[in-house]
Order: structure tokens, then C-alpha cells, then sequence
């Protein structure tokens, strides 16, 4: 099977501006959840999908949003960047909750 | 507020070593304790996992140890190889939740 796919891999956007980024979780998973990497604050949990609904989200502003569709692709945005935003973003999918969360190779973000 | 602390930051181990990298939580609801290597540019990848009704789960040179009265758990990683040099997290999970909480990292690095 085809592992998780994340698009586009880099991306470099100016304070203000909007961004969104989308996720192909592995064929059969439905539930797809969104990580946050940086070195200061390691891994953080953003949101997570089942069947289009958001089913959790982290403590993330509301600039960062997300949706599902139903061929359970996803996409988060990130609207009004700022600097600190500058992460790595993770999409990882899984077959049930609480089970093994498989992640994609993520999106480098760099806000100038 | 960490719910699972990992240690040590960082790891130097001769080839043929052990590895050891341990964790702890507070949370008795966690269910699922996941092992992730991430190699530099690459999304962490699920490498061992264990749920608490056992104390040992064995995969080839990896070994989860874990200890639920102490609410800890630790990788080690027998016969270590510079091909293992990765940063390992640790992670928790409920069983009725959907996002993993992350320990902040290891940094290991096996000598030749």
C-alpha cells in the first residue's frame, strides 16, 4: 500500500498571507490527524478528522483550520502567518482510534 | 503541560551498544504507547508499540520494557548500528482519544 502523501513538501509564504496544505492518508484509513513540528515545542497535536468531522482539536489559534473529504483526503489552512508559524506539518492516518497513527513525510512551512 | 517526559535529550552509544531511552506519564487513561524514528527530513515513522497488558514486547533488535505501576516505558535498541542514528520519540494515547502526545525527543547517535 501506498504510504501517507503530503503536498507540497516545501512552501515559503511572507506574514499575512494564507496557506493550505493537503494530505492523502493511506488507502482505507479515515481518520487523519495533523501534527505541528518544531524544535522548540516538539510535536503538537492540531486536529483530527474521522468521516469529515473534526473529531478533536489542540490548543492552536483559530487561524489554523482544517477539513476532510469524502474520499478522506484533508487539507489544513493557515490563515494571517506569522513568523512563528515557521514549522514542519505532519498529517498521519490510522485505521481506528487509539491505534498505530502512520505519518507522511510532512511540509516544510517557512514564514519570512 | 508534557504528559509524557522522555530522557535523555541526548545519546551516544559505540557500535554494537545498547540504546536505552526511557519515558514516563502521568495519565493511567493512556492505552497505546507508540515508538517513532525520524531520520532528518523525513516524517517519523512508527517502529514498536505496545498496550499496557504487557510488560515486554520484542521486534527484532527493538524491545519495549514496560512498567505500569511506575507509569514508565522505555526502547531499547540491542546491538546498536550507526544506521540507527535518529531522533526517537515516545508517545501515549487514550483509548477513547485521537491525538498522540509526544515525548520532546532523543537525539541518538551510535558511533562506529
Amino acid at each position: 500500500k501506498a504510504g501517507v502523501t503530503q503536498t507540497p513538501r516545501y512552501l515559503i509564504k511572507t506574514r499575512g498571507q494564507q496557506v493550505t496544505l493537503s494530505c492523502s492518508p493511506i488507502s482505507g484509513h479515515r481518520s487523519v490527524s495533523w501534527y505541528q513540528q518544531t524544535p522548540g515545542q516538539g510535536l503538537q497535536f492540531l486536529f483530527e478528522y474521522f468521516s469529515e468531522t473534526q473529531r478533536n482539536k489542540g490548543n492552536f489559534p483559530g487561524r489554523f483550520s482544517g477539513r476532510q473529504f469524502s474520499n478522506s483526503r484533508s487539507e489544513m489552512n493557515v490563515s494571517t502567518l506569522e513568523l512563528g508559524d515557521s514549522a514542519l506539518y505532519l498529517c498521519a492516518s490510522s485505521l481506528q482510534t487509539s491505534g498505530a497513527q502512520y505519518f507522511g513525510p510532512g511540509t516544510r512551512l517557512l514564514v519570512l | 503541560q508534557q504528559q509524557v517526559k522522555q530522557s535523555p535529550q541526548s545519546l551516544i552509544v559505540q557500535k554494537g551498544g545498547i540504546s536505552i531511552i526511557n519515558c514516563a506519564y502521568e495519565n493511567t487513561a493512556f492505552d497505546y504507547f507508540p515508538w517513532y524514528q525520524q531520520f532528518p527530513g523525513k516524517g517519523p515513522a512508527l517502529l514498536i508499540a505496545i498496550r499496557p497488558d504487557v510488560s515486554e514486547k520484542k521486534e527484532g533488535r527493538f524491545t519495549i520494557s514496560f512498567n505500569k505501576s511506575a507509569k514508565q516505558f522505555s526502547l531499547h535498541i540491542m546491538d546498536s548500528q550507526p544506521g540507527d542514528s535518529a531522533t526517537y520519540f515516545c508517545a501515549a494515547i487514550t483509548n477513547s482519544g485521537y491525538a498522540l502526545n509526544f515525548g520532546k525527543g532523543t537525539s541518538l547517535l551510535v558511533t562506529p
